[in-house]
């Protein structure tokens, strides 16, 4: 079956402006995460959904940036004014509970120039 | 709060040597444990997994023990291929209390032929 998709695979965009990045989970998933993964380093846990609960937010780093789950399938993350330490691939995951597996998608790579 | 801590890399092996990557956590509750994968240019994929104190998980030749006395999951291998370069990510998800996942920062294995 098809796996977690996420769109763009790349976006470069100039400082100041604002982002946003798509993942489609896996359907019947109710679990959706977002990471970052800068250069050499390590998953950074950024939000996760789990069905129609409140999202854990906690590790958004500041408020410009925020996320969304629509009908329990699709996310968007979204960057305001997007600075240079933005710059990552941005990672979305899914599971079918939240202490289950996890599937990636390929990511998105951000560059803010 | 929860924690995973993962040998730094890189390891770098002949082929068919033996390979540990050593993996110990922190958590309260009764985690799930994971050993992910990331090929070079590729997403991150489920490699193994255990749910529960004494399982283990095996995959493609490795092999991880859920060791809940001395709270390790060390990834091994008998005989490793050049095909086996790639980085290594310990994670746990717990159930009860956070249901944030928790990854380590990735050991980076390196096979010469």
């Amino acid at each position: 079956g098809a796996g977690v998709s996420q769109s763009p695979s790349n976006k470069v965009t100039e400082k100041g402006k604002d982002v946003e990045l798509r993942c489609d989970p896996i359907s019947g998933h109710t679990a959706l995460y977002w990471y970052r993964q800068s250069l050499g380093q390590g998953l950074e846990f950024l939000i996760y959904f789990q069905g129609n609960s409140a999202p854990d937010k906690s590790g958004l780093p500041s408020d410009r940036f925020s996320a969304e789950r629509t009908g329990g399938s699709v996310s968007t993350l979204t960057i305001q004014r997007t600075q240079q330490e933005d710059s990552a691939v941005y990672l979305c995951a899914s599971s079918l509970e939240l202490w289950y597996e996890q599937y990636f998608g390929p990511g998105t790579r951000l560059t803010v120039t | 709060g929860n924690s995973v801590t993962q040998m730094e890399g890189p390891v770098t092996l002949s082929e068919e040597a033996f390979l540990t990557i050593n993996c110990t956590y922190t958590a309260t509750g009764y985690p799930s444990l994971f050993w992910y994968v990331q090929y070079p240019g590729e997403g991150l994929q489920l490699l193994l997994k255990a749910t529960k104190a004494d399982d283990k998980g095996s995959n493609k030749g490795f092999e991880a023990t859920y060791r809940k006395e001395t709270t390790s999951f060390h990834l091994e291998k008998g005989s490793v291929q050049v095909s086996d370069s790639a980085v290594y990510f310990c994670a746990l998800s717990a159930s009860g209390g956070s249901y944030i996942p928790t990854f380590g920062r990735g050991t980076s294995l390196i096979v010469h032929p």
